[in-house]
């Protein structure tokens, strides 16, 4: 069964640091996202990515975040300077063109330090 | 203000026994209703949607939903859980066809005793 696919599944980065989370969504999907989930608290919307360009992206989602896809088959979260409120599970997820689920990577955790 | 709520924040329940997760909304429009299941250390899988049609779904592992209009409400249920189940269950949505980004409850955490 296809699946979408995270890597690293945890990561330590120290305040300041730039890091990257990546990302292989479900090949035939369409629509990319970025979720959050800091720890004890509601899964929250990031960021969804349609036809190579931000479609929604929520207040989280400031200057210091980027996304990316740099080929035909990853998709990428950067945060440019992490903070330690940074610190959560990043899920990445992709649905098909026309259907509104989406089907959730297993995460990748981020630890600021 | 727009939101999904959760109200029971962990629940317990017998190997065997039913099971019913409340999820409610306040959405003006009937949004798109989603139930997740996470469980530990593990990613989010979709069990059941609801868009339209009949109010009664049926989802992966032998859970349904119904969506009530009346109530704004969109429960769970399982008529005979398994310890397998135990696990953190999320109602989402999509309040509006022109989004796609989903807004999530706080999570109902389920344990199962033996």
């Amino acid at each position: 069964e296809p699946e979408v696919t995270q890597t690293p599944s945890h990561q330590v980065t120290q305040m300041g640091q730039e890091v990257i989370l990546r990302c292989v969504p479900i090949s035939n999907h369409l629509y990319f996202y970025w979720y959050r989930q800091i720890l004890g608290q509601k899964v929250e919307f990031l960021v969804s990515f349609y036809n190579n360009e931000i479609s929604e992206k929520s207040e989280i989602f400031d200057d210091q975040f980027s996304v990316e896809r740099p080929d035909g088959s990853n998709f990428t979260l950067k945060i440019r300077s992490t903070k330690l409120e940074d610190s959560a599970m990043y899920f990445c997820a992709s649905s098909e063109k026309g259907q509104f689920e989406a089907f959730f990577g297993q995460g990748t955790r981020l630890t600021v330090v | 203000a727009q939101s999904v709520t959760q109200p029971d924040i962990h629940i317990t329940v017998s190997e065997g026994a039913s099971l019913e997760l409340r999820c409610n909304y306040s959405y003006g429009a009937t949004p798109y209703l989603f139930w997740y299941v996470q469980s530990p250390g593990q990613g989010l899988q979709l069990l059941l949607k609801y868009f339209s049609g009949d109010t009664l779904v049926q989802g992966i592992k032998g859970f349904e939903a119904e969506f009530k209009r009346s109530q704004s409400s969109f429960n769970l249920r399982k008529p005979s859980v398994h310890w397998s189940d135990a696990a953190e269950y999320f109602c989402a949505v999509v309040p509006d066809t022109g989004r796609r980004a989903l807004t999530f409850g706080s999570g109902t955490r389920l344990q199962v005793q033996p």
